[in-house]
C-alpha cells in the first residue's frame, strides 16, 4: 500500500512556541490530506482538510489562525501549532488521499505525539 | 447522538474464542464502511472495507446492514495479536468524503 510519513514523531515544547509538524506522501501524489487530532481513549476527530494549492478547509472549532496548514506540493502538507498550550497535548495524524481502483483510499501517517509543557 | 456509535469494551477473551463488534451510523446517504484496527499510540491502519452483500478476510468477516445503519465485525479463532482497537469508520459524499471514526472496541485476547 501508499506510504505516509510523518516528522517529528514526537516533540516537546514549551508553552507560547510554535511546532510545524510535517506530513508527505512517498509514493503517491495526493491532491488531498486531511489532518486529524486524538486525545486518549478518544476518536480520531478531523481538524482540516487540506488540498494542494488552495486554503485548507477547517472543521467546526478548529481555529485556523492556531492551526496553520500549508499543501503546497502534492506531496507535502504542513500543519503548525502556534503558540502552543498544554491544552494542545495530543496524538497528531495526518492521511492522503488517493483515488485506486476500488475508489477513493486514504492512507494515514504514523502520527506526531505533541506534549507541551 | 454520535455519527458512529461502538461498545467502546472492552472485550476480554481468550485465545481461540470468536468475538463480534457492533457498530451503527446516523447518516443513512453514507456510502462507504470499514473497519481500521489501531494498536496503542500508533496510527489507524484499514483492516477490511465493508461491502453491502458482507465480505470475508482469512479470520476476519465484515457484515452491512443498511436497512438498521448496522455494521458488524466478527473476529475467529483469536490470537494474542488481535489485541487492538478496532475503529468502525464511514465515509459519504454528504460529508464532503470525509471519514467519520468510531471511538473504537478494545480488544484483549488472553493467552
Amino acid at each position: 500500500g501508499a506510504v505516509v510519513s510523518q516528522h517529528p514523531s514526537w516533540v516537546i515544547c514549551k508553552s507560547g512556541t510554535s511546532v510545524k509538524i510535517e506530513c508527505r506522501s512517498l509514493d503517491f501524489q495526493a491532491t488531498t490530506m486531511f489532518w486529524y487530532r486524538q486525545f486518549p481513549k478518544q476518536s480520531l476527530m478531523l481538524m482540516a482538510t487540506s488540498n494542494e494549492g488552495s486554503k485548507a478547509t477547517y472543521e467546526q472549532g478548529v481555529e485556523k489562525d492556531k492551526f496553520l496548514i500549508n499543501h503546497a506540493s502534492l506531496t507535502l502538507s504542513t500543519l503548525t501549532v502556534t503558540s502552543a498550550h498544554p491544552e494542545d497535548s495530543s496524538f497528531y495524524i495526518c492521511s492522503a488521499r488517493s483515488y485506486g481502483t476500488s475508489g477513493y483510499e486514504q492512507y494515514f501517517g504514523p502520527g506526531t505525539r505533541l506534549t507541551v509543557t | 447522538r454520535k455519527e458512529v456509535e461502538q461498545d467502546p469494551g472492552p472485550f476480554n477473551v481468550p485465545e481461540g474464542a470468536t468475538v463480534a463488534f457492533n457498530c451503527t451510523y446516523s447518516n443513512s446517504a453514507s456510502q462507504s464502511f470499514f473497519w481500521y484496527r489501531q494498536d496503542c499510540r500508533k496510527e489507524p491502519k484499514l483492516l477490511m472495507s465493508v461491502y453491502s452483500s458482507g465480505n470475508e478476510d482469512g479470520r476476519f468477516t465484515a457484515q452491512l446492514n443498511r436497512a438498521s445503519q448496522y455494521i458488524s465485525l466478527l473476529i475467529r479463532d483469536s490470537k494474542l495479536s488481535d489485541s487492538a482497537t478496532y475503529l468502525c469508520v464511514v465515509n459519504s459524499e454528504s460529508s464532503g468524503d470525509k471519514l467519520t471514526f468510531g471511538t473504537g472496541t478494545r480488544l484483549a485476547v488472553r493467552p
